[in-house]
């Protein structure tokens, strides 16, 4: 069965400590790999795709890696406004649509 | 970014009744698809729609769902007869290329919190 695991479930930074989130993947074959941020009670907001390994993507003080097995989220010097949950979701291989979602991590940046 | 609109943010209602969640995509295009976010835990998958035509549905999507899209730019969830375990926020999503399908990134909407009591 294919999935999905995020770590950790939650994470507390003080403003500009950088940190590393971490998503895991299990699937049968990988077609694209997509970061979310979503705020409490709004939906999921896109970041990043990722296609293949090596493959890396910045926006701002983010910045998405991808290997065979997982994926990092990378937070350079962050804000309090960073702070939300950030969700990892995967295609995997065959001709299913749907994402596959983690649960997600939640990230507390204090100022 | 490309906007996924959703209708109504909130929806309570009691249990047996029938709601209809809406949605409208990003525009003229063929997929959109349906999930839901059961509080605290992930955001699942229910079904998709290509081309007035249900493409794929989870276990979740069961008799009790029904997805439509009775003009052309709106298309709507159903559920017949809602349970306690249906609360809970449903998501339409839609991609943004010509194609969509596989490997196209899906924009979300803001979403439908719906309560049963």
């Amino acid at each position: 069965e294919d999935q999905v695991t995020q770590s950790p479930e939650a994470l507390r930074l003080q403003e500009g400590e950088s940190s590393s989130l971490n998503c895991s993947y299990t699937v049968s074959g990988l077609r694209g790999l997509f970061w979310y941020r979503q705020d409490p009670g709004k939906g999921p907001e896109f970041l990043f795709t990722l296609y293949s390994a090596g493959e890396e993507k910045e926006k701002e003080r983010l910045k998405a890696t991808l290997t065979k097995k997982e994926s990092f989220l990378h937070i350079t010097a962050p804000k309090p406004e960073d702070s939300a949950t950030y969700l990892c979701a995967v295609y995997p291989q065959g001709g299913s649509e749907k994402l596959v979602f983690g649960k997600g991590t939640k990230l507390t940046v204090n100022p | 970014e490309p906007e996924v609109t959703q209708t109504p943010s909130h929806q309570v209602t009691q249990m047996g009744q029938e709601v209809i969640l809406r949605c409208v995509p990003i525009s003229n295009h063929l997929y959109f698809y349906w999930y839901r976010q059961i509080l605290g835990q992930k955001v699942e998958f229910l079904v998709s729609f290509y081309n007035n035509e249900i493409s794929e549905k989870s276990e979740i999507f069961d008799d009790q769902f029904s997805v439509e899209r009775p003009d052309g730019s709106n298309f709507t969830l159903k559920i017949r007869s809602t349970k306690l375990e249906d609360s809970a926020m449903y998501f339409c999503a839609s991609p943004k290329g010509a194609s969509g399908g596989a490997q196209e990134t899906q924009y979300f909407g803001p979403g439908t919190r719906l309560l049963v009591l």
